[in-house]
């Protein structure tokens, strides 16, 4: 019963690579979003979709993409990765107050 | 940057004791949110209060805003070792920005036993 899940939880890759990072959420929520919390914990917003579209994008390099195929998912598509991709991404979900985050994938680029 | 800022970046304290967090933003909001992370963890929220309240209290908690300083407070009462965590303020802005969450630096409270 877990209300936001991402996947993989540790991502390991060479620079270069293309990976995605899939997030979902059980809570029938219309607006996710996407944050990435560097190795200060500094906490950033990268995109939000509401009901499928993207409503922030927070001039994120265009090599991440976002995509959502229905409002429960939202994934992350991240091409040629550079060594400062290394971070902790966080999927999370709007309530009607409050944000609910997924557990974090720790993506590290080699 | 719209980052706000939090201080201390860190602070140590006793079991029992009281901790004291502030956040200071740069925006017109429409609420301030505290949330904690345990180590290599998400974020889990805590407590919200909204621009027109100046004091919440939930549990050992409790949250003041001063929207006229553009800062608030998080007070731990009665701490305890399984407290330790960073704790993060966060605003969502007055204007329509889609609920995104702004961010304060943290702070990383250790509550020894």
């Amino acid at each position: 019963d877990t209300a936001v899940s991402q996947t993989p939880k540790y991502l390991v890759t060479q620079m270069g690579n293309d990976k995605s990072i899939k997030c979902e959420q059980n809570l029938g929520h219309d607006t996710m979003y996407w944050y990435k919390q560097d190795s200060k914990k500094f906490l950033k917003i990268m995109f939000s979709y509401n009901n499928k579209e993207l409503i922030i994008n927070e001039t994120v390099p265009n090599r991440f993409s976002p995509k959502s195929p229905d409002k429960a998912h939202l994934n992350l598509h991240i091409n040629s990765l550079e060594l400062g991709d290394s971070a902790v991404y966080f999927c999370a979900s709007r309530g009607p107050d409050t944000q609910y985050f997924g557990p974090g994938t720790r993506l590290t680029v080699l | 940057s719209q980052q706000g800022e939090e201080d201390p970046q860190a602070l140590s304290i006793q079991e029992g004791e009281n901790a004291t967090m502030n956040c200071s933003y740069k925006t017109s909001i429409n609420n301030l949110q505290w949330y904690r992370q345990n180590s290599g963890r998400g974020l889990v929220h805590l407590i919200l209060i909204r621009s027109n309240e100046r004091e919440k209290h939930s549990g050992r908690l409790r949250v003041t805003l001063d929207t006229s300083k553009k800062s608030s407070s998080l007070l731990i009462t009665a701490s305890r070792a399984a407290d330790t965590a960073s704790y993060f303020c966060a605003t969502e802005a007055s204007y329509n920005q889609g609920g995104k969450l702004i961010f304060g630096q943290g702070t990383e409270l250790s509550v020894k036993p």
